[in-house]
């Protein structure tokens, strides 16, 4: 079993649409949870970082996480055709190290129908 | 530079050959990460580097894999041998620090990759 699972989708949805797109993790230890936007054969690009849990909101984008359930979610309001993408959800625990060892999800590929 | 630089873009080799792939970090990022993306699959974390040294290279997957960063700023990632498993998209990161994101410091910004064929 992987420590962190995403469903891979595709997901298909309107224009204006909420979208839903979440992960899970079985790791307890990961304190940071990140969701990362990935356009087509570019590097992802950090859309929103939340630390342990509760909610975090950024313009059209909420990121949610429940430590407790070890699920977090990213929502998206009023979508648009640019929001299409990969998705990919990353977590991370404190290290001996100190650097950020990502632990990501598959990704779910979106698209935003006009 | 303005974001990260890695390349080649793409690289066809045979197998058994070996490759290099470079990566170039936003100047005066300290900490600088490879990972690697199959097809379909998240990226994998491989190794981290702060400054010159490799302070975690628990990800490469076996002694064909090696990377250096001698003065602290431009990686190569090497790959010895390579075998058609070794097929993916290599993503260098970089960051300011590499302790913690609880401070705001520590955001990766990712390069567009160098995508890998063995044949």
């Amino acid at each position: 079993q992987k420590e962190v699972e995403q469903d891979p989708g595709p997901l298909s949805v309107p224009e204006g649409a909420i979208v839903s797109l979440n992960c899970t993790y079985s790791n307890s230890a990961f304190q940071y949870f990140m969701w990362y936007r990935q356009y087509s054969r570019k590097g992802p690009e950090l859309l929103m970082y939340t630390y342990s849990s509760g909610n975090k909101e950024d313009g059209r984008f909420t990121a949610q996480v429940d430590k407790s359930s070890k699920y977090i979610s990213l929502f998206i309001r009023d979508s648009q055709p640019s929001d299409s993408a990969t998705y990919l959800c990353a977590m991370s625990a404190p290290s001996n190290f100190g650097n950020e060892k990502l632990t990501f999800g598959t990704g779910t590929r979106l698209t935003i129908i006009p | 530079g303005a974001g990260v630089s890695q390349t080649p873009s793409n690289k066809v080799t045979e197998k058994g050959k070996y490759v290099e792939l470079r990566c170039d970090p936003i100047s005066g990022h300290t900490a600088l990460y490879w990972y690697r993306q199959s097809l379909g699959q998240g990226p994998e974390f491989l190794i981290y580097f702060q400054g010159t040294g490799a302070a975690d290279d628990s990800g490469l997957p076996n002694d064909r894999f090696f990377a250096v960063r001698p003065e602290g700023s431009v990686s190569t990632l090497k790959i010895q041998r390579t075998e058609r498993g070794d097929s993916a998209v290599y993503l260098c990161a970089s960051s300011e620090t590499g302790t913690g994101l609880t401070s705001g410091a520590n955001v990766l910004t990712f390069g567009a990759g160098s995508r890998l064929t063995v044949l």
